[in-house]
């Protein structure tokens, strides 16, 4: 069955820097979802996405932004980068408020 | 206090066990129960989804909800060592497009 892509897999970057992540969601769902995890943390919520509009909006900084286009993938883009940015970085996908599934994850390497 | 609170571990168990994971919560609007196991660097697999108080089994997998304690439960029968994981678990509120609260994870570890 498909599942949630993202890529990069892996990304190094330096402070102050910009990165963009991409996640493409199952087929036929609707809803984003952005986490962010930090080594041995629970998945932190920024950011969701349902039908292009953002629909909830957690702890996400203000140098980040994040978009859903009209083929419903999301990007999330980082600015200004920070050391406590590196993390893991996870996008996740449902069908509307259903169960969600997640991708494999990005890992923000800020140098 | 989180609004979820699990359990670190780690937790050893012998293979063939029977292993037992809880989480309680604090926040009444929750209403979607979920557990999720997270290999290292891995994303979260989805394992079980529950809503209303009682239990769920799959296969080796029972999920438990007791809304009136605020407490949840995941129970592995027969346990492999493939089950070694991190285990997960997250709830959110009903209506709309609510985001998913996790617990921090119980570190599982099945010795052969």
């Amino acid at each position: 069955a498909a599942g949630v892509i993202q890529s990069p897999r892996h990304l190094i970057k330096e402070k102050r820097e910009t990165a963009t992540l991409k996640c493409y969601p199952i087929p036929r769902h609707d809803t984003v979802y952005w986490y962010q995890q930090g080594p041995g943390q629970d998945p932190q919520f920024l950011i969701s996405f349902y039908e292009k509009m953002q629909s909830d909006k957690g702890s996400i900084p203000d140098r980040f932004s994040a978009q859903q286009f009209s083929d419903y993938h999301s990007e999330l883009n980082m600015s200004s980068l920070e050391l406590g940015d590196s993390a893991l970085y996870f996008c996740a996908s449902s069908i509307r408020i259903y169960e969600q599934y997640f991708g494999p994850g990005t890992r923000l390497t800020v140098t | 206090q989180k609004e979820v609170e699990q359990d670190p571990g780690p937790l050893s168990v012998p293979e063939g066990a029977i292993v037992s994971l809880n989480c309680t919560y604090s926040n009444s609007a929750f209403q979607y129960f979920m557990w999720y196991r997270q290999y290292s660097r891995k994303g979260p697999e989805l394992l079980m989804y529950t809503y209303s108080s009682g239990n769920k089994e799959d296969g080796r997998f029972t999920a438990q909800v007791d809304k009136s304690s605020k407490y949840i439960s995941l129970f592995i029968r027969d346990s492999q060592p493939s089950d070694s994981a991190t285990y997960l678990c997250a709830m959110r509120s009903r209506g709309g497009y609510q985001k998913v609260t996790f617990g921090i994870g119980t570190k599982l570890q099945v010795i052969p």
